[in-house]
């Protein structure tokens, strides 16, 4: 069974167009996240929810918009994308709990986002 | 200054030997570390975390902790080829999320 899912895997989509990746993670996590990787490897904190709550909004366009609709999702959907929007989107799950442990966070698969 | 540097590489070892990683950070408020392996076309997997000073060990990995020197790194003993990956090293730094490095590259030659 796969811990943390996202979908789509690959995603191939024009300038302008508008565009979503959901995120499921079954593993009982209070947290979860969306990463951005870039083509350098770089990940970077996009977003963060705690039991449907916002915790994390990084200094991402406001086109990028989560929505998390209960504390097992956590959605990402983008308006007018932009070639510079082309990554890897990981979501991401940790159990949030007051142990050093806690924030050991478990990554899906990823989504491989090209603007053309 | 990034919160958590790591030299890009690539790191080259022969097979059997030991590769050494290393990670540094800004923020002494840091309390937790991880590093996770992240293989091409693929998600980043945790192999440890240390969140004590001194030494963990794990296998073929060690994990060493040094807050005074606000120093991080992983050892891999007999390294294989398969080891071949990107390294990744975060921090908690209380922002409740990771903050990670950019990543070191390890070839493990044949």
């Amino acid at each position: 069974d796969t811990a943390v899912s996202q979908t789509p895997k690959y995603l191939v989509t024009q300038m302008g167009n508008d565009k979503s990746i959901k995120c499921e993670q079954n593993l009982g996590h209070d947290t979860m996240y969306w990463y951005k990787q870039d083509s350098k490897k770089f990940l970077k904190i996009m977003f963060s929810y705690n039991n449907k709550e916002l915790i994390i909004n990084e200094t991402v366009p406001n086109r990028f918009s989560p929505k998390s609709p209960d504390k097992a999702h956590l959605n990402l959907h983008i308006n007018s994308l932009e070639l510079g929007d082309s990554a890897v989107y990981f979501c991401a799950s940790s159990q949030d709990s007051s142990l050093p442990s806690g924030n050991t966070i478990y990554f899906g698969e990823g989504s491989w986002l090209t603007v053309v | 200054q990034k919160e958590v540097e790591q030299n890009s590489g690539p790191l080259s070892v022969p097979e059997g030997a030991i590769a050494s990683l290393n990670c540094t950070y800004s923020d002494r408020v840091s309390q937790s570390f991880f590093w996770y392996r992240q293989y091409s076309g693929k998600s980043p997997e945790l192999i440890m975390s240390i969140y004590s000073n001194g030494d963990k060990e794990d296998g073929r990995f060690t994990a060493q902790l040094n807050k005074a020197s606000q120093y991080v790194s992983l050892l891999i003993r007999d390294s294989q080829p398969s080891d071949s990956a990107t390294y990744l090293c975060a921090a908690d730094t209380g922002r409740r999320a990771l903050t990670f490095g950019s990543g070191t590259r390890l070839q493990v030659q044949p």
